[in-house]
């Protein structure tokens, strides 16, 4: 069964700050991964997803990468801001079992804070 | 504007009184999926619906009914809610399998149910 498991639970760091978020997975046969952003009282907001032939994904200041043979993601935030506050998700995409379809497995998140 | 739409935000019933939650997408979306989130255990799929009148039992699917009669729609339907259905509930649709190519996840905001 696939385990997701994002270190550190929580994170504060100064305005300004480059800082890496940690994702490992267990089963290393995956479709893709992709990681979200969970703001308070709202839903759960795609970043980027990298496919599993792919080695990183770029989307403004966040960088995402895969290794899949190790089974590790991370998500680097460039020159972090306040508003970059909120839950940070990963979550991979299994190949599906005979008859059903492929399967999303959730990491708890971690949980960033940017202070002025 | 894009989105999917669920209903009740917030809810506290008590524990055997029938309660449905709605989702509704206006996205045209094939894929339909509900997830509770609980501290520590991360979002964890309930039940899925590839199209109308197809649905499968994700990894929690007990207590927990879904209906898919309209492509728009896939309400969660708690028959006999218990305590340990308190959680925070979002419905997802995606326009294939999630994660599948270009097939990322739109979440609704959030249903915070609580079972008294």
């Amino acid at each position: 069964k696939q385990e997701v498991t994002q270190i550190p639970a929580a994170l504060s760091v100064p305005e300004g700050e480059n800082l890496v978020l940690n994702c490992s997975f267990t089963d290393s046969a995956i479709y893709n991964l992709q990681w979200f952003r969970q703001d308070p009282g709202k839903g759960l907001t795609s970043l980027l997803l990298i496919q599993s032939s792919q080695r990183e994904q770029t989307s403004g200041r966040l960088n995402a990468s895969l290794d899949k043979s190790s089974g590790r993601s991370t998500l680097y935030i460039a020159a972090s801001q306040p508003g970059d506050s909120a839950t940070y998700l990963c979550a991979v995409n299994e190949p599906p079992n005979t008859g059903t379809a492929s399967k999303l497995t959730f990491g708890t998140g971690t949980r960033l804070q940017v202070t002025l | 504007e894009a989105q999917v739409t669920q209903n009740p935000r917030y809810l506290i019933t008590v524990t055997g009184k029938k309660l449905t939650v709605t989702c509704s997408q206006n996205m045209n979306h094939e894929y339909m999926s509900w997830y509770r989130q609980d501290p520590g255990l991360g979002l964890r799929q309930i039940y899925y619906s590839m199209n109308v009148e197809v649905t499968d039992k994700g990894d929690v699917p007990e207590g927990y009914k879904v209906s898919r009669k309209e492509k728009r729609n896939f309400p969660l339907i708690l028959e006999s809610p218990s305590p340990n259905q308190t959680s925070l509930y979002f419905c997802a649709s995606s326009l294939g399998w999630p994660g599948s190519g270009a097939n990322v996840l739109t979440f609704g905001a959030g249903s915070r149910l609580t079972v008294l």
